[in-house]
């Protein structure tokens, strides 16, 4: 299994342009999430999913846009990006929630914004 | 607020040394407690996992200790080797009755450094 893939690994992208980040699980896992690690601060969730067809918003969603078509696959959409989008993006997946499941994470994207 | 505070900030120690990492939690209500180690560049990955009733569990070299009545935990690394050097991140889990989800709130993380 390769686990959780991310890409591109690096962006770099201007004020207003729009990307899409995105991520793969091959561990047929029905949750997965998108986090934000801005340098020195702890991760913070963007959006999750708990199965295809089915996503909520986190405690960062503002700027950002998901969907899940299928169970493998999670895009995160960043419409027009700005500067206070500069961070590191993981992804994310458990088989189950978060009762007692481990979360496997992906690589990153780092995304700079100027 | 549901806030995770760890420990110190960074810790340099010399290759075999013994070390202990520190998480404090004020996150309710409370359901698991979670240690990640994220070597620079990567992406975190699982130490252990703690729920309410466990007050120790061991993953080879790391051993993580919960005192749920002082929302308190450790992270103990024994015989430490260059390759422990990352950040080790707390995560405390809040479960939302009603809908049954679950809330994470991930620590800054304290980075480890180990020299030969």
């Amino acid at each position: 299994n390769a686990g959780v893939t991310q890409t591109p690994k690096f962006r770099i992208l201007k004020i207003g342009q729009s990307m899409t980040l995105q991520c793969t699980q091959d561990m047929n896992h029905n949750y997965m999430y998108w986090y934000r690690q801005d340098p020195g601060m702890g991760l913070k969730l963007i959006y999750y999913s708990v199965g295809a067809g089915i996503t909520d918003k986190g405690e960062v969603p503002n700027g950002y846009n998901v969907s899940r078509s299928t169970t493998e696959d999670f895009p995160l959409r960043l419409e027009l990006a700005a500067p206070s989008q500069t961070s590191v993006y993981f992804c994310a997946s458990s088989y189950r929630g978060l009762a007692s499941e481990t979360q496997y994470f992906g690589p990153g994207t780092r995304l700079l914004v100027l | 607020k549901n806030q995770v505070e760890q420990s110190p900030q960074s810790l340099i120690i010399l290759e075999g040394k013994n070390c202990t990492l520190q998480c404090n939690y004020t996150v309710s209500p409370f359901s698991n407690l979670r240690w990640y180690k994220q070597d620079t560049g990567r992406g975190p990955v699982s130490l252990t996992i703690m729920t309410f009733s466990e007050n120790t569990k061991s993953n080879r070299r790391y051993t993580a200790t919960l005192d749920a009545d002082t929302k308190q935990s450790s992270l103990h690394i024994t015989a430490s080797q260059l390759s422990d050097s990352a950040s080790y991140i707390c995560v405390v889990t809040a479960h939302r009755s009603g809908a049954g989800s679950y809330q994470l709130t991930f620590g800054k993380g304290t980075k480890l450094s180990v020299i030969p």
